[in-house]
């Protein structure tokens, strides 16, 4: 089954617009990390988290690692159309041994 | 991050004939796997590619259908034998760091099955 759950599951907002998605989990986890997927290409990673309540920004993005360690989120500043894409979070727990588990993905579109 | 090149990038193939697909990257790592990506969903592990063993699959996928190598530290290939419309997917090379921090992915391999 699903480790992670993220959410929305898609979203469309206008150009300019912030933008904020989560992932959780009912396990916890000691890594997070936040990918950015184009059409036709790889996850390119944005984002790696590892203690709990870490707070990283790579330009218009800003990423939080959750307290309880089971929830991450992403937020996107001042949207452009090179947004759009499917955005994935990813854990590594020991619970799933050492490789990382994906989300299902939170597609966004970016309206001009 | 270690640079990771996918080829092919794209195929075409036809049902019950297999796929080689070919994973390189630039400085020797220790952990590489392969995943799989279907049209529309998320990431699923296949297998890590173990260098000089056999790979470790992941439950659901079996060496028959999924052949692994792993020659070296900088090269692995996945075979996807026997193929049929159902394994229509995007595969995908990774690599992570030595402490399990960060996850690369090589640019994928859209393969359509007819």
């Amino acid at each position: 089954g699903q480790q992670l759950n993220q959410s929305p599951q898609s979203m469309f907002i206008q150009e300019g617009e912030d933008v904020s998605m989560n992932c959780t989990s009912s396990s916890i986890f000691n890594t997070w990390l936040w990918y950015k997927q184009d059409p036709g290409e790889g996850p390119v990673l944005l984002i790696a988290l590892y203690k709990a309540g870490e707070l990283t920004s790579n330009g218009r993005l800003t990423a939080q690692f959750g307290i309880t360690r089971k929830d991450s989120f992403l937020n996107i500043s001042a949207s452009i159309p090179s947004d759009v894409g499917i955005y994935f979070c990813a854990g590594e727990s020991s619970l799933y041994g050492q490789n990382f588990v994906f989300g299902p993905g939170t597609r966004l579109s970016v309206l001009p | 991050s270690a640079v990771i090149s996918q080829k092919p990038s794209r195929d075409i193939c036809q049902r019950g004939t297999s796929l080689t697909i070919q994973c390189q990257v630039d400085s020797q790592v220790t952990m590489m796997f392969w995943y799989r990506q279907q049209p529309g969903q998320s990431l699923t592990l296949i297998a890590t590619a173990n260098q000089g063993s056999e790979a470790t699959y992941e439950s659901g996928f079996v060496i028959d259908k999924f052949p692994i190598s792993r020659p070296n530290l900088t090269f692995s290939t996945l075979t996807v034998s026997n193929m049929s419309p159902e394994d229509s997917s995007i595969y995908l090379c990774s690599l992570t760091t030595m402490r399990y921090t960060e996850a690369f992915f090589g640019q994928g391999t859209r393969l359509t099955v007819v």
